[in-house]
């Protein structure tokens, strides 16, 4: 069964700064979907990014990017430029090609300082 | 753009009762997704639906049904309702073919069962 690991239950950075979430998963596929969802308080799921690991470049999107280490099934988020509403618990969920559903990592609560 | 709808918003039950949520994906999209969130919990697979067929089930109680219509919204049956029920349910849809595309969340429905 694949797995996914966040093993940051808290991040917090500072307003403008940079800061990176880690995202390990274990799976015995090759081809497959990582994402990136956002959970603020109002508690909707929003997606942030998306990488197919068939795709060597790293994903990005604006402020945010991934660094995905296909041999080392890691998959880290790095948000550039920290916003206020950037606070979120941020989900980092994975799906088989040949599958339907996503299996979420635990969270990473992140707090911006103002 | 149009996003998933999902309701009731908040939905309120007593023990043993009968509760049934509603899921109108986005236009064209003809997959379903149902996921259940725990207090401080990654949000949990329950059932998905392709094309009005079931296409894959994590782990829904029995006391729990589902269905996807001709229109193709989706509806959660739950039935003999227990205080672990209580949680924040999610449906999400995707266009395409073996869930293929990116999976976008409803806003939720808030279930407390006292």
């Amino acid at each position: 069964a694949q797995t996914v690991t966040q093993s940051q239950p808290e991040m917090s950075v500072q307003e403008a700064e940079t800061v990176t979430l880690s995202c390990t998963y274990d799976t015995s596929e090759s081809d497959y979907y990582l994402f990136w969802y956002k959970q603020p308080p109002s508690r909707q799921m929003i997606l942030v990014i998306r990488q197919e690991a068939y795709k060597q470049q790293n994903a990005t999107e604006n402020r945010f990017s991934v660094n995905f280490q296909k041999a080392a099934k890691s998959f880290s988020l790095k948000i550039s430029d920290s916003q206020l509403g950037d606070a979120a618990m941020y989900f980092c969920a994975y799906r088989t090609t040949l599958g339907w559903k996503l299996t979420f990592g635990t969270g990473t609560r992140l707090t911006i300082i103002p | 753009a149009a996003g998933v709808i999902q309701s009731p918003r908040h939905l309120i039950k007593e023990k043993r009762e009968t509760a049934t949520l509603k899921c109108y994906p986005i236009p064209r999209h003809d997959t379903v997704y149902w996921y259940q969130q725990g207090p401080g919990q990654d949000p949990q697979f329950l059932i998905s639906f392709y094309e009005k067929m079931q296409s894959d089930k994590g782990s829904i109680p029995d006391r729990f049904s589902a269905q996807q219509f001709s229109d193709y919204h989706s509806e959660l049956n739950m039935s003999s309702l227990e205080l672990g029920d209580s949680a924040l349910y999610f449906c999400a849809s995707s266009l395409g073919l073996r869930g293929t595309d990116t999976q976008y969340f409803g806003p939720g429905t808030r279930l407390t069962v006292l």
